[in-house]
């Protein structure tokens, strides 16, 4: 089966860091860019970080750029979010997504998975 | 402010058909395909569409997908109580370097 399974949120003070991961199986895991995606309580998609396959393009929203890095470990078919100098604003939901082609400039996003809570405050 | 734009909300009584517009510009829909994605209250998004037309195996065909210039429109026919979700469209935005979706699209089936 294939699957994403995300982990590392929690409640963390303004200014801390987290790392979130999420693991994958049932894939050819470097063959696929992953994105990160973040949904606020109540609020709609948003697009935060996308790594393609390889590992070697990496792209970022504004919002989160300077303070936050993707990386993948494809030997351990999992893929990486260092959240640093977090902000109440960054408080979500955040999901991985495995995107249908390897470039990471797709976003056509067919496997999520179930989604790890951040709150910053 | 989503980059994409999309109706806040969409009704229609079941059994009827409903179309939910994509709005953005060249730098993304007009250069890039489009996806939907439907989010049922506390789930995951769901992958509808791709490549702005194309079904995943298992969506039915009742969902359907159109673009033209820098617009994507999400047809929905024979409306079921179970289609009631958030709908999404996203893409790649080739001046942003960054996916982008629109702000989503409640639909009622009343």
């Amino acid at each position: 089966e294939v699957q994403l399974l995300e982990s590392g949120g929690g409640l963390v003070q303004p200014g801390g860091s987290l790392r979130l991961s999420c693991a994958a199986s049932g894939f050819t895991f470097s063959s696929y860019a992953i994105s990160w995606v973040c949904q606020a309580p109540g609020k709609g998609l948003e697009w935060v970080s996308g790594i393609s396959g390889s590992g070697g393009s990496t792209f970022y929203a504004d919002s989160v750029k300077g303070r936050f890095t993707i990386s993948r470990d494809n030997s351990k078919n999992t893929l990486y979010l260092q959240m640093n100098s977090l902000r109440a604003e960054d408080t979500a939901v955040y999901y991985c997504a495995k995107d249908r082609y390897s470039s990471g400039r797709a976003g056509a996003f067919d496997i999520w998975g179930q989604g790890t809570m951040v709150t910053v405050s | 402010q989503s980059v994409l734009t999309q109706p806040p909300s969409v009704s229609a009584a079941p059994g009827q058909k409903v179309t939910i517009s994509c709005s953005g510009s060249s730098s993304n829909i007009g250069n890039n395909y489009v996806s939907w994605y439907q989010q049922l209250p506390g789930t995951a998004p769901k992958l509808l569409l791709y490549d702005n037309n194309k079904r995943p195996s298992g969506i039915p065909d009742r969902f359907s997908g159109s673009k033209s210039g820098t617009s994507a429109t999400l047809g929905i026919t024979g409306l079921q109580t179970g289609d009631e979700a958030d709908y999404y469209c996203g893409t790649w935005d080739s001046s942003l370097s960054a996916g982008v979706f629109g702000g989503g699209t409640k639909l009622t089936v009343v």
